[in-house]
C-alpha cells in the first residue's frame, strides 16, 4: 500500500532560525495536504497543493510539490514560538478509486526563545 | 460555524468494558473519517465513509473495533471488549467530497486501565 515518510521526525530549532520538513511518498500522488496540530490539540488544515512544481506561500510558510508529485516539503522562515507543532504531510493517490489520504507521522517541532 | 463534534472528551475505563466514541461531521460533509493517533504509531486511519456509506474499513484494528454511520449527522466507534493497548486520542474528521481538507474534532482521549 502507499506509504508516506516524512523526516525529520523531530526539530528543535533557536527562535528566528528557519525550519524545513520533507515529505516522500512511495506512489504518484494526485494532491498533498500539510496539517498542523499544536500539543494537545487537534491536527488543522493548512493548505493543499494538486500541480505538479506548484509553490504555495502562507506569510512565512512556504510549500513545494515536486515536479514528479512523489515528494513535497515544508519551509518556515524565522521560527516563532507560535509555530511550535507537529506538521503532517497527507497524500492522496493518484489511482483510479482511491479517496483516502495517507498521513506521515509528522515532524514536531520545538521553538527555543 | 460548528466544527466537528466529538464526545466524549475523555473516557477512562477497565479493560473489558465496552467504549462507544461519538461524531457529529459538520453539516453538509459527505465523507467522515475515524483515526486512532498514538506516540508510537502516529495517526492511523480506522474507517472512512462517504454518503454514510463504510468505504474502506482496512484500518480497523480487529473484530472488537466496529463502526456506524447511521445518518449524514451522527456516526459511532465502539469498542467491545476494550484492552489497555486501546489507549489512544481517537479524532474523527470530515470533508466535503472524498479526498478534500479535513476538518478535525478535538478528539477523545481513551484510557483504558
Amino acid at each position: 500500500g502507499q506509504q508516506v515518510m516524512q523526516i525529520p521526525q523531530y526539530q528543535h530549532v533557536q527562535e528566528g532560525e528557519d525550519f524545513t520538513t520533507y515529505c516522500n511518498s512511495s506512489t504518484t500522488l494526485s494532491n498533498i495536504q500539510w496539517y498542523k496540530q499544536r500539543p494537545g490539540g487537534h491536527p488543522v488544515f493548512l493548505i493543499q497543493l494538486v500541480k505538479s512544481g506548484e509553490v504555495k506561500k502562507q506569510k512565512r510558510l512556504t510549500f513545494q510539490f515536486g515536479e514528479a508529485k512523489k515528494n513535497s516539503s515544508l519551509h518556515i522562515t524565522a521560527t516563532q514560538t507560535t509555530d511550535v507543532g507537529t506538521y503532517f504531510c497527507a497524500g492522496r493517490d493518484s489511482g483510479a478509486g482511491s479517496y483516502q489520504l495517507t498521513f506521515g507521522k509528522g515532524t514536531k517541532l520545538s521553538v527555543i526563545p | 460555524d460548528a466544527g466537528v463534534i466529538q464526545s466524549p472528551r475523555h473516557e477512562v475505563t477497565e479493560m473489558g468494558q465496552e467504549v462507544t466514541l461519538r461524531c457529529k461531521p459538520i453539516s453538509g460533509h459527505n465523507s467522515l473519517f475515524w483515526y486512532r493517533q498514538t506516540m508510537m504509531r502516529g495517526l492511523e486511519l480506522l474507517i472512512y465513509f462517504n454518503n454514510n456509506v463504510p468505504i474502506d474499513d482496512s484500518g480497523m484494528p480487529e473484530d472488537r473495533f466496529s463502526a456506524k454511520m447511521p445518518n449524514a449527522s451522527f456516526s459511532t466507534l465502539k469498542i467491545q471488549p476494550s484492552e489497555p493497548r486501546d489507549s489512544a486520542v481517537y479524532f474523527c474528521a470530515s470533508s466535503f467530497g472524498q479526498g478534500q481538507p479535513q476538518h478535525f474534532g478535538d478528539g477523545t482521549r481513551l484510557s483504558i486501565l
